[in-house]
């Protein structure tokens, strides 16, 4: 079965624009979650959604927003791009409701944002 | 808080060697631990995890760990090191009482192998 779908895989912006990165889930998981993988950083959690609601959220301003739609598929927005925004995305799905964190995330392959 | 500590940012084995990746948690509650890889231009890829009852947990591609309360250590090990197994690889936690799934991830571990 397919996998989580990221796109774009990669794309360059400049310092102020704004950037929407996809993620299609595995088909039938309900959740999705975003990361921010940068070399200093390693990897942060930025968001969750499930079932279209927001469940989880981490220490990044409000710059970074996202979505989830009713087929599951999610969008994150980053507006106002700033040169440290420059990071690999990754998007995770899980089957089951994010009650639990045991459940095992499987990762996409990322969209990789340069920002000049 | 959570928080994981992967010590040793690279780790270099000849290939045939034993791997011993080392991480350390912090966490106020019952942890879960997971162990991913990450090959290049590619996302992450679950190894192995703990959730409860046997503490030593066999993964994939013969990797395992060992969740050491006492320690607050679940170390990666592999018996004998393939060319493949070269990667970087990431200790995560997560708390069994949180709603979600947000992980902490350690900054990470890159294996080198030399044959």
């Amino acid at each position: 079965k397919a996998g989580v779908t990221q796109t774009p895989r990669y794309l360059i912006k400049t310092r102020g624009q704004q950037v929407t990165l996809s993620c299609s889930p595995i088909s039938g998981h309900r959740s999705v979650s975003w990361y921010q993988q940068t070399p200093g950083q390693g990897l942060q959690f930025l968001f969750e959604y499930f079932s279209e609601t927001q469940r989880n959220k981490g220490n990044f301003p409000g710059r970074f927003s996202g979505r989830q739609f009713s087929n599951s598929r999610s969008e994150m927005n980053v507006s106002t791009l700033e040169l440290g925004d420059s990071a690999l995305y990754l998007c995770a799905s899980i089957r089951d409701s994010p009650s639990s964190g045991a459940n095992v995330l499987t990762f996409g392959a990322g969209s990789r944002l340069t920002v000049l | 808080a959570q928080s994981v500590t992967q010590l040793g940012s690279h780790v270099s084995v000849s290939e045939g060697a034993l791997v011993l990746l080392r991480c350390n948690y912090s966490s106020s509650v019952p942890p879960y631990l997971f162990w991913y890889v990450q090959y290049p231009n590619q996302g992450l890829q679950l190894l192995l995890k703990y959730t409860t009852g046997a503490t030593l947990v066999k993964g994939i591609n013969g990797f395992e760990a060992e969740f050491k309360k006492s320690e607050t250590s679940f170390h990666l090990t592999k018996p004998s090191a393939h060319m493949s197994d070269a990667a970087e690889y990431f200790c995560a936690v997560s708390g069994a009482d949180q709603a979600g799934t947000a992980l902490i991830f350690g900054k990470g571990t890159t294996l080198s192998v030399s044959s």
